[in-house]
């Protein structure tokens, strides 16, 4: 696709419900991240993937968050018993690989409610 | 640790006049420094990076930014603001592992 696709755009679930969610990065992009944008904030960094693996996951909050890339592809985020304060926007961004001189291109993220 | 700070929770610019948005970070090593622009229904878009070499940094839509080692800044500066421009500024620091600000929400009077 033209740029990072996020699914789905919008998720309103009950607290203690398990969610998941999408992101297609730029095809040929091995590089893979995940943030968190609380309403006011800033991004904060959640995971990157290099490829198939979790290079550094030392922004998930807490054990109900867990992302994979099973192929090194497609990344979905799956949050278990979702609490209120698990609100957010999830963005997700891709990069031709790792190092300072790609630019990691964000999709529009996903707007989670938990009710 | 790294972090940012933007000291400017919102700014109100008139159309045509000067912008400038300021950035102050903290960083072990040399900074890897980005501005990002956020416009609504809109992703994360990078606007201008600096890695090493000239502390001027050209980007899009006629924004540059100054890196000033002395000061730990990273100020966004336009010369002359269009109504386009009306968005929320991020300002970040890292490799891959971004660390935003909180952002600046710029608003442009006619």
């Amino acid at each position: 696709g033209a740029g990072v696709s996020q699914t789905p755009s919008n998720k309103v679930t009950e607290k203690g419900k398990y969610v998941e969610l999408r992101c297609d990065p730029i095809s040929g992009h091995t590089a893979l991240y995940w943030y968190r944008q609380s309403l006011g904030q800033g991004p904060e960094f959640l995971i990157y993937f290099q490829g198939t693996g979790a290079a550094d996951d030392s922004g998930l909050p807490n054990d109900r968050f867990f992302a994979v890339r099973p192929e090194g592809s497609v990344s979905t985020l799956k949050i278990q018993r979702t609490e209120r304060g698990d609100s957010a926007v999830y963005l997700c961004a891709s990069s031709r690989g790792q190092g300072l001189n790609t630019e990691a291109f964000f999709g529009q993220g996903t707007r989670l409610t938990v009710v | 640790a790294q972090s940012v700070t933007q000291p400017d929770i919102h700014i109100t610019v008139s159309e045509g006049a000067s912008l400038e948005l300021r950035c102050n970070y903290s960083y072990g090593a040399t900074p890897y420094l980005f501005w990002y622009v956020q416009s609504p229904g809109q992703g994360l878009q990078l606007l201008l990076k600096y890695f090493s070499g000239d502390t001027l940094v050209q980007g899009i839509k006629g924004f540059e930014a100054e890196f000033k080692r002395s000061q730990s800044s990273f100020n966004l500066r336009k010369p002359s603001v269009h109504w386009s421009d009306a968005a929320e500024y991020f300002c970040a620091v890292g490799d891959y592992k971004l660390s935003f600000g909180a952002g600046t929400t710029v608003t442009v009077r006619a």
